[in-house]
């Protein structure tokens, strides 16, 4: 089976840009969620989309949004970049339902710069 | 919500030394602890987990152990090789909850010295 993969993995962007990141989980994981990375600040959680249904949202301002299409890939769209924005975005895939038992399948994540 | 409080947040050992990693969680409904490598520039993936019906669990040299009442969970890592050098996240969850989540740590580097 192939990983879960994520596109592209690094990106430059300047500030009141706006981006969109790509995830595609593994075959047959309906379950994908989305984790911001920083220095010193571990893995934050932004939110966790199942079946096109976003059911959970982490403490992120509305710049930051996602959806999941019905093959379950997603996608998620930062608008009006800030320099703080700059992060490793990692997606993780899973076939726990209710996503919060069992193993979270990372891709190798995006990697945002901010200018 | 659940708050994971991680200590420390690096820890430098020579190969050959044991190497432990604590944590706390406030959420009393949590019943699911994984822990997660992530080696550098690579992603992060699971090395062991522990539920709350259980106190310790083994994996050759991996080890982690669960104390309910105290809320803490600790990962241990016997024999250090260079190669366990890396980011070490623990994390907990409500596996019968609806939060759809994992909350993490903020994560231990380890450097394992030759």
């Amino acid at each position: 089976k192939a990983g879960v993969t994520q596109t592209p993995r690094y990106l430059i962007k300047t500030r009141g840009q706006q981006v969109t990141l790509s995830c595609s989980p593994i075959s047959g994981h309906r379950s994908v969620s989305w984790y911001q990375q920083t220095p010193g600040q571990g893995l934050q959680f932004l939110f966790e989309y199942f079946s096109e249904t976003q059911r959970n949202k982490g403490n992120f301002p509305g710049r930051f949004s996602g959806r999941q299409f019905s093959n379950s890939r997603s996608e998620m769209n930062v608008s009006t970049l800030e320099l703080g924005d700059s992060a490793l975005y990692l997606c993780a895939s899973t076939d726990s339902p209710l996503a919060n038992t069992g193993e979270l399948f990372f891709g190798e994540g995006s990697r945002l710069t901010v200018l | 919500g659940e708050n994971v409080e991680q200590h420390p947040s690096t820890l430098s050992v020579q190969e050959g030394d044991s190497a432990v990693i604590k944590c706390t969680y406030s959420d009393s409904a949590s019943n699911y602890f994984p822990w997660y490598k992530q080696e550098l520039g690579k992603r992060p993936q699971l090395i062991i987990d522990i539920r709350s019906n259980v106190g310790e669990k083994k994996d050759q040299r991996i080890a982690v152990t669960l104390n309910k009442t105290a809320k803490h969970f600790s990962l241990h890592i016997t024999e250090t090789q260079p190669e366990d050098s890396a980011v070490y996240f623990c994390a907990a969850s409500n596996s019968g909850g609806s939060n759809y989540k994992l909350t993490f740590g903020k994560g231990t580097l380890l450097t394992v010295n030759p």
